[in-house]
């Protein structure tokens, strides 16, 4: 069974401290993602990832920033977390670009930053 | 730029009802369309995935249609049960790049 697994389902982070979100997949997958969301506003692209060591920034890249050292983990850093970055974060993957590329997601990491 | 549009953005129905949701996108130029379930405070769950050469793909009591053509969705739930109260999302490839396109979703309760 395909699996993208989250380091935390909830984490609660104070204003300034450093955020490590990490995200592994088992399906050898090219893409990896990360989204926020948010009541009202969807999902949103933060960053995504579509080989080891590159990154493209998303919709909203601003306060982020990712890792990608290995095939299978993708991190999401909050430099200097606030709280307008309390949010859902949801991390997916999937292969490259085609007709066969189906997005598998995580169970989320609720992020609340006091 | 390509939109995603779903329509209803909630639906409530009696238990054993069959329902149709709907999902519209801009550009017809894709390579596949999935569709979604999502549980409140969970992740987003792949219902279906139908390619762009494919008429429709079904799941169990699931049904998902494509007609590129007029950029249309829908995905139909047979006899439906209070165990598929969610919110339904359908995305789409964005032309070009790597990224995906979601619909705002479509929040079903079933009602026993």
């Amino acid at each position: 069974d395909v699996k993208v697994t989250q380091s935390s389902r909830y984490l609660v982070k104070r204003t300034g401290e450093k955020v490590f979100l990490e995200c592994v997949q088992d399906m050898d997958h090219e893409n990896m993602f990360w989204y926020r969301q948010d009541p009202g506003l969807g999902l949103r692209l933060i960053y995504f990832s579509y080989d080891v060591k590159m990154k493209e920034k998303g919709d909203i890249p601003e306060g982020y920033s990712v890792s990608r050292e290995k095939k299978e983990r993708f991190s999401l850093i909050l430099e200097s977390a606030s709280t307008n970055q309390t949010s859902m974060y949801l991390c997916a993957s999937s292969r490259l670009a085609g007709s066969y590329n189906e997005q598998f997601f995580g169970p989320g990491t609720r992020l609340t930053v006091l | 730029k390509q939109e995603v549009t779903q329509i209803p953005a909630a639906l409530s129905v009696p238990e054993g009802e069959n329902l149709v949701l709907n999902c519209s996108f801009t550009d017809s130029a894709i390579y596949n369309l999935q569709w979604f379930r999502q549980d409140p405070g969970k992740g987003l769950t792949s219902l279906l995935l139908i390619q762009s050469s494919q008429r429709e793909q079904t799941s169990g009591r699931l049904n998902a249609s494509l007609d590129k053509s007029s950029g249309r969705s829908t995905l139909y739930i047979a006899a439906s049960q209070p165990g598929d109260s969610a919110t339904y999302l359908c995305a789409v490839p964005n032309s070009g790049t790597y990224k995906y396109i979601f619909g705002t979703g479509t929040r079903l309760k079933v009602l026993a």
